[in-house]
């Protein structure tokens, strides 16, 4: 079974801050894939980011950062100085590359950030 | 290039009521995905299509809730008879093939309210 906790349920934080998302993951398949969904309030889904078990390389991607750890099973998400259009629901997924989960995509129960102004 | 529609967008019935949510993938999108989301939670996928064929039904609460994608395109879920707890947002996302390989993009979703 695969499990997927984002222990903070929510976040509030003022603009220009910087801001860090937890994701913890379980799984027993040595092959993954880890993924970063934002949900604003439109309600789609809109991907940001995925990374497979085998690279642990942290990325940049303009003001959005991420750190996968795999010794601690985790997959964290950094919001540089933070803006109000980043205020949304933000989800931590996880999909085994193979078995009966084949691409099934299972997810956090997301964090829900807001950024004042 | 034209995302994942669905519709409509948003729904209200009465429960033992029936409902259809329709929904068109990414041209060339062999992988389509059915997701509820209840208020507060992650998405839970309820089926999973490779073309036309069912991939995982494995959480499709099948005594009321069918899926059909009969050309490899475009899907349906239905609902019938509707209850209370089915309140959700339904979720259709497509990707090019199975696997976590492929990012999976979703759709606006549909809002069900059940009365």
């Amino acid at each position: 079974a695969q499990k997927v906790t984002q222990a903070q349920t929510e976040i509030s934080v003022v603009e220009k801050e910087d801001v860090t998302l937890d994701c913890v993951y379980e799984t027993r398949d040595t092959t993954y894939y880890l993924f970063w969904y934002k949900q604003p309030p439109s309600g789609e889904l809109v991907f940001l980011i995925r990374r497979n078990s085998f690279d642990e390389q942290n990325e940049i991607s303009g003001r959005y950062s991420w750190n996968f750890q795999k010794s601690t099973s985790s997959f964290n998400f950094t919001i540089t100085a933070s803006q109000v259009v980043d205020s949304a629901v933000y989800f931590c997924a996880l999909v085994n590359a193979g078995g009966t989960s084949y691409g099934k995509l299972t997810f956090g129960q997301g964090t829900i950030l807001t950024v004042h102004p | 290039e034209a995302g994942v529609a669905q519709s409509p967008r948003y729904k209200i019935i009465e429960k033992r009521q029936s409902v259809a949510f329709w929904c068109n993938p990414i041209s060339g999108h062999a992988t389509l995905y059915w997701y509820q989301q209840i208020l507060g939670q992650g998405p839970k996928l309820l089926i999973q299509f490779q073309n036309n064929g069912v991939v995982d039904d494995s959480q499709l609460p099948k005594d009321r809730f069918s899926a059909e994608r009969l050309k490899g395109v475009d899907s349906t879920l239905k609902i019938q008879p509707a209850k209370l707890e089915d309140s959700a947002v339904y979720l259709c996302a497509s990707s090019f093939h199975s696997g976590g390989a492929y990012e999976q993009y979703f759709g606006p979703g549909t809002r069900l309210t059940v009365t």
